[in-house]
């Protein structure tokens, strides 16, 4: 069973160009977490979404950034118009049943965005 | 706003010798506690997690405590060796949301 898996892992781009970011959970994980880590820092929630759903975008950056998690495919972390201060890691994580107490997220190995 | 700390921001210590990591958290009202080792460069591997009606876990070498009265968890690794060398993170999860909330973290240096 293969783990989340994510792509790029590396991610290479200029001021004002596009980012994205693909997010495949777990086999049989239908809900995905998106944090972001940034220098020296802890991981922040930025999203969290079920299939064709957005539950929980407190952590997103107001402008810029949105996700997706469609029907088919993986989830998508969108970033327009990249800043410097947009590079981080970006971590996907993924879980079968969230909020139950005896489970774990399941976390990929992430992107690591640079802006130039 | 749950917040989560972790001291220390680094440790070294010898090959060999016992040691514990520290987290605390602001909000008793959690449902789980895990932590995590991130290596360089690497994802997140879960190491251990607590259920909120749970003491302690144990898995090999480590030993994970919970004190939710105080706002506190312990992470204890038995006989440090040159492999336990990363970053660990303590992460907790409060019902009702399904967010982890993350400490900064502690990054171990284990000297041979």
């Amino acid at each position: 069973n293969a783990g989340v898996m994510q792509n790029p892992r590396h991610l290479v781009r200029r001021r004002g160009q596009e980012a994205r970011l693909r997010c495949s959970p777990m086999k049989g994980h239908s809900h995905v977490y998106w944090y972001r880590q940034l220098p020296e820092e802890g991981l922040k929630f930025m999203v969290y979404l079920q299939k064709e759903n957005i539950i929980d975008e407190s952590g997103m950056p107001k402008e810029r950034f949105s996700a997706e998690f469609p029907k088919e495919g993986p989830s998508i972390l969108r970033i327009q118009q990249v800043v410097r201060g947009d590079s981080a890691a970006y971590f996907c994580a993924s879980s079968p049943r969230p909020g139950q107490i005896q489970e774990t997220q399941y976390f990929g190995p992430g992107t690591r965005l640079l802006v130039l | 706003k749950q917040e989560v700390t972790q001291i220390p921001a680094a440790l070294s210590v010898p090959e060999g010798e016992n040691l514990v990591l520290n987290c605390s958290f602001t909000d008793s009202a959690i449902y789980n506690l895990q932590w995590f080792r991130q290596d360089p460069g690497k994802g997140l591997t879960s190491l251990l997690l607590i259920q909120s009606s749970q003491r302690e876990q144990t898995s090999g070498r480590l030993n994970a405590s919970l004190d939710k009265s105080s706002g506190r968890s312990t992470l204890y690794i038995a006989a440090s060796q040159p492999g336990d060398s990363a970053t660990y993170l303590c992460a907790v999860g409060a019902f009702g949301n399904e967010k982890l909330t993350f400490g900064t973290g502690t990054r171990l240096t284990i000297i041979p």
